[in-house]
């Protein structure tokens, strides 16, 4: 296994509300990635946090938010959830941020928006 | 144009069978490659780095061509616990000092009896 934990496994909300979803990485990885992958697709990268600093974004609205803390826990907040953001939320952490550093992924949460 | 693109497939093919999945990348700026495995529903799983030399590992070899900006994964003795989705991912850098991973759509993989 990876040693990378997501919590929930699985979440319904209805459009409009606002979700915090949760990963704890790896011990000394100081760089989390979050990724969306709706059905059918790979993963869409959505932002990355290197020592509780968000240092990347992908295309995604400022609705989608996140936090790392000292401890390698990282959350991500969406608000004003939208059905097309029914998808797997994945994390990913890694030692730094090389371009050459693997990055292990979580099991991911699925969330439904209805 | 996709920045990764991949055949989503299906392939179909029998037990014992060798099969190749190929892919190309845009970004010549890319700094790493890997093919990931994503059995339905789980999260992807790093299957192997590859590089210009090729590398093998067991019945999985992943080649690395940069001037063309492809890259190739070849899986002999197909076994059923193969078949799965197969992702093609590149790994570059953003103008923020980070990097991320960029997905092909993947491509789906079932053996047969």
């Amino acid at each position: 296994e990876t040693g990378v934990t997501q919590s929930p496994t699985h979440l319904i909300k209805t459009r409009g509300q606002q979700v915090t979803l949760r990963c704890s990485s790896q011990s000394g990885h100081n760089t989390v990635s979050w990724y969306q992958q709706a059905l059918g697709q790979g993963p869409q990268f959505i932002f990355q946090y290197y020592r509780e600093e968000e240092n990347g974004r992908g295309n995604f609205p400022p609705r989608f938010s996140g936090l790392q803390f000292p401890n390698y826990s990282s959350e991500l907040n969406v608000n004003a959830l939208e059905l097309d953001d029914s998808a797997l939320y994945l994390c990913a952490s890694s030692l730094e941020t090389s371009g050459t550093d693997t990055q292990y992924f979580g099991p991911g949460t699925r969330l439904t928006v209805l | 144009r996709k920045e990764v693109e991949q055949d989503p497939g299906p392939f179909n093919v029998p037990e014992g069978a060798t099969v190749a999945f190929n892919c190309t990348y845009s970004n010549s700026a890319s700094q790493s490659f890997f093919w990931y495995r994503q059995d339905c529903r789980k999260e992807p799983k790093l299957l192997m780095s590859v590089y210009s030399s090729g590398n093998e590992d067991g019945r999985f070899t992943a080649q690395l061509n940069r001037a063309s900006q492809y890259i190739s994964l070849l899986i002999r003795d197909s076994k059923l616990s193969d078949s799965a989705t197969y992702l093609c991912v590149v790994n570059g850098l953003l103008t923020g000092g980070g990097n991320k991973l960029t997905f092909g759509t993947g491509t789906q993989l079932k053996v047969e009896l």
